[in-house]
C-alpha cells in the first residue's frame, strides 16, 4: 500500500519557468490538499478539493493552480515560478474532512 | 480566525527525562486536535486525535490531553528515536481545513 506518492522529490526552477508537482493516492480519500512548510511557520494550506471535480482556495492561494479530474490525483501546477515559492511542498489525502491526514513525503523545490 | 501556537520552539532532553509539550488554540469551536510527528526530510505521521476537553490518549512513551484552550504531548522516559518535529493542528466547525503550529523540534540525548 503505497498511501501518498508526491513526484519529484526535489526541483530546481529558473525565475518564470512553469511545472507540476505531482500527487497521487491509493486509498480513495476523497479529501487532498496541497501545503508548503517554510521555517518557523508551519504548515500553510494552498488549495484543496473535497472530491473529483471540485476544487478551491487555501490560505495561499496565489501563484498556484489545482485539478482534480480523478479521486487519486492531485497535481499541483506552478504557473511562473518566483523566489518566494521556494519551500517544501506536501501533499495530503483524508478519509473526510474533519479525519486524521495522511502526508507524502514531500517535494523540496528551489527557485532561483 | 482560528490560531495555533506550539512552545517551545525547541527542546532538548536527555534519555529518561519526561517533558511536556504546549499547543495552545484559539477556534471558533474545536471539531478536532491533531498531533503530528515529523522526521527530518520527511511527510508528517499522524499521532493522536483528540475530540474534546478532558479527552486522553496514548501510544508507547507518549499521552496527549485535551483542555478547552490547549492540548499537552507528555512524554515519559523519552528515547534518542523519539527525536522529532512535533506539530499540532486544529480543525474547527466553521473552517475549511486543518490549521497547523509551527512545532516543537524535540531532541533525546542518550
Amino acid at each position: 500500500n503505497a498511501g501518498v506518492t508526491q513526484t519529484p522529490k526535489f526541483q530546481v526552477l529558473k525565475t518564470g519557468q512553469s511545472m507540476t508537482l505531482q500527487c497521487a493516492q491509493d486509498m480513495n480519500h476523497e479529501y487532498m490538499s496541497w501545503y508548503r512548510q517554510d521555517p518557523g511557520m508551519g504548515l500553510r494550506l494552498i488549495h484543496y478539493s473535497v472530491g473529483a471535480g471540485i476544487t478551491d482556495q487555501g490560505e495561499v492561494p496565489n501563484g498556484y493552480n489545482v485539478s482534480r479530474s480523478t479521486t487519486e490525483d492531485f497535481p499541483l501546477r506552478l504557473l511562473s515560478a518566483a523566489p518566494s515559492q521556494t519551500s517544501v511542498y506536501f501533499c495530503a489525502s483524508s478519509y473526510q474532512g474533519d479525519t486524521e491526514a495522511f502526508f507524502g513525503q514531500g517535494t523540496r523545490l528551489t527557485v532561483v | 480566525e482560528d490560531q495555533v501556537t506550539q512552545s517551545p520552539e525547541a527542546l532538548r532532553l536527555q534519555e529518561g527525562e519526561s517533558s511536556s509539550l504546549n499547543c495552545s488554540y484559539t477556534v471558533s469551536g474545536l471539531r478536532g486536535l491533531f498531533w503530528y510527528r515529523q522526521d527530518p526530510g520527511k511527510g508528517p505521521e499522524f499521532l493522536f486525535t483528540l475530540y474534546s476537553a478532558g479527552e486522553e490518549k496514548e501510544k508507547e512513551r507518549l499521552k496527549a490531553t485535551l483542555t478547552k484552550k490547549e492540548s499537552f504531548l507528555h512524554i515519559t522516559a523519552p528515547k534518542p528515536e523519539d527525536s522529532a518535529t512535533y506539530l499540532c493542528a486544529v480543525r474547527s466547525n466553521y473552517g475549511q481545513n486543518f490549521v497547523f503550529g509551527p512545532g516543537t523540534r524535540l531532541s533525546v540525548l542518550p
